[in-house]
């Protein structure tokens, strides 16, 4: 699977839009990319996945940049509990049962 | 739905003692993964199952370690002898194909002294 990087800590204001970006310049056609995020303590929660377009859902976006070289997710209205670190994973295999591998992810800090 | 469902929560144990992780996947889902959280290492997949079947065991550290699925709703991750360096979290995740992602269970925080 191809590598993904991040910025290791991202910081934004409460109700503010938090764009966090992610490049995986060694994607392959067939993977998808994936944003899983972890709230002290807790268990990875899945946040998004997409191929080549954009998706939304009701957590967050998901942008795609046309050669899929990189892509960034947006919280577009950050509250205090989005604080967490936030994974972004390539991942084979187009639905959910690919394997995932974790990097180290973008510790995001929302403050008031 | 319970969501997927760890037990013990917290684990002490003493170094060279057996110790038994549990795990009940979402009702329906096909796909059982266990992963290991430490701060030096981060997450790594240890092993994975289809339909109860080990798939990739690959991330498995040694031969301490052992899991087995024996049915569609339980899941376990042994290890014996323990040694206090398998202290960290351990999370067990259900998925389908067809579905949104995995889900993550709580996690087991064990340590071993």
């Amino acid at each position: 699977d191809a590598k993904t990087t991040q910025p290791t800590s991202m910081d934004c204001a409460e109700g503010r839009a938090a764009n966090l970006p992610c490049n995986h310049s060694t994607i392959s056609g067939n993977e998808y990319v994936y944003w899983y995020r972890q709230i002290h303590s807790q268990g990875p929660q899945y946040i998004i996945h997409g191929l080549k377009n954009n998706e939304t859902n009701e957590m967050a976006s998901l942008i795609i940049t046309e050669d899929r070289k990189s892509s960034t997710l947006i919280l577009p209205h950050a509250t205090l509990r989005d604080t967490a670190v936030y994974y972004c994973i390539v991942c084979s295999g187009g639905t959910s049962y690919g394997k995932l591998t974790f990097g180290q992810g973008t510790i995001l800090t929302v403050h008031p | 739905d319970a969501g997927v469902i760890q037990s013990p929560r917290h684990e002490v144990t003493e170094m060279g003692q057996e110790v038994t992780l549990r795990c009940k996947p979402i009702s329906g889902h096909d796909y059982l993964f266990w992963y290991r959280q430490t701060m030096m290492r981060g997450l790594e997949l240890l092993i994975y199952f289809n339909n109860n079947v080990p798939i990739d065991d690959s991330g498995m550290p040694e031969d301490r370690f052992s899991a087995k699925m024996p049915n569609a709703s339980f899941s376990t991750l042994k290890i014996q002898p323990s040694e206090p360096r398998d202290s960290a979290v351990y999370f067990c995740a259900s998925s389908s194909t067809g579905v949104r992602g995995y889900t993550f269970g709580s996690g087991t925080r064990l340590t071993v002294v």
